[in-house]
């Protein structure tokens, strides 16, 4: 199975700070990589797939890069409603894996 | 709206059995592959089973091979996921999950709400 390893666990930011959070895959993934945002009791929601490509209303300052092995997810300027856990997903190999996610917490 | 809503949810002993069902609606049900992604309490998310548009294709986690059965009822727009020989392991949030893309390599774009399974005795 294919690990998929994030970092941090967890970030402490403020308001209007940039975030980048890390995930790396144990094998090449391609560029078959998905990011998650999840709050609370909530379902998770797709802000990008493909690595890089950015799902329909999801707001521009978030953005996905990387191929291969090591990705990244950033947020350019936190917004209050950014604050929750972010989950990596890869889906070139079965069985689909996610990473462990990261809290953007309050600082 | 497009919408997945699950049900079937409940407390269940140890080697018990439950079925799960999610109802699809807003969208051709029968054009996608649909998946079963779970979340034990406090943990994180964990891919269970996929199921192809004609129901030809499926796959499973290695932890759930032979216990689980994912299916679906395009007529219905519904799918299903027969849980047998349940484990305290297996106690967690169950959604079910729609592909973004027809194919079967793609991401989730629209989720259940999710339904919680408790195995306890």
């Amino acid at each position: 199975d294919i690990q998929m390893t994030q970092s941090p666990s967890t970030l402490s930011a403020s308001v209007g700070d940039r975030v980048t959070i890390t995930c790396r895959a144990s094998q090449s993934i391609s560029s078959w990589l998905a990011w998650y945002q999840q709050k609370p009791g909530k379902a998770p929601k797709l802000l990008i797939y493909k690595a890089s490509s950015l799902e329909s209303g999801v707001p521009s300052r978030v953005s996905g890069s990387g191929s291969g092995t090591e990705f990244t997810l950033t947020i350019s300027s936190l917004q209050p409603d950014d604050f929750a856990t972010y989950y990596c997903q890869q889906y070139d190999s079965y069985p689909w894996t996610f990473g462990q996610g990261t809290k953007v917490e309050i600082k | 709206e497009v919408q997945l809503v699950e049900s079937g949810g409940g407390l269940v002993q140890p080697g018990g059995s439950l079925r799960l069902s999610c109802a699809a609606s807003g969208f051709t049900f029968r054009s996608y592959w649909m998946s079963w992604v779970r979340q034990a309490p406090g943990k994180g998310l964990e891919w269970v089973a996929n199921i192809k548009q004609d129901g030809s294709d499926k796959y499973y986690v290695d932890s759930v091979k032979g216990r689980f059965t994912i299916s679906r009822d395009n007529a219905k727009n519904s799918l299903y996921l027969q849980m047998n020989s349940l484990r305290a392991e297996d106690t967690a949030v169950y959604f079910c999950a729609r592909n973004r893309e027809i194919t079967y390599q793609s991401a989730f774009d629209i989720w259940g709400q999710g339904t919680m399974v408790t195995v306890s005795s």
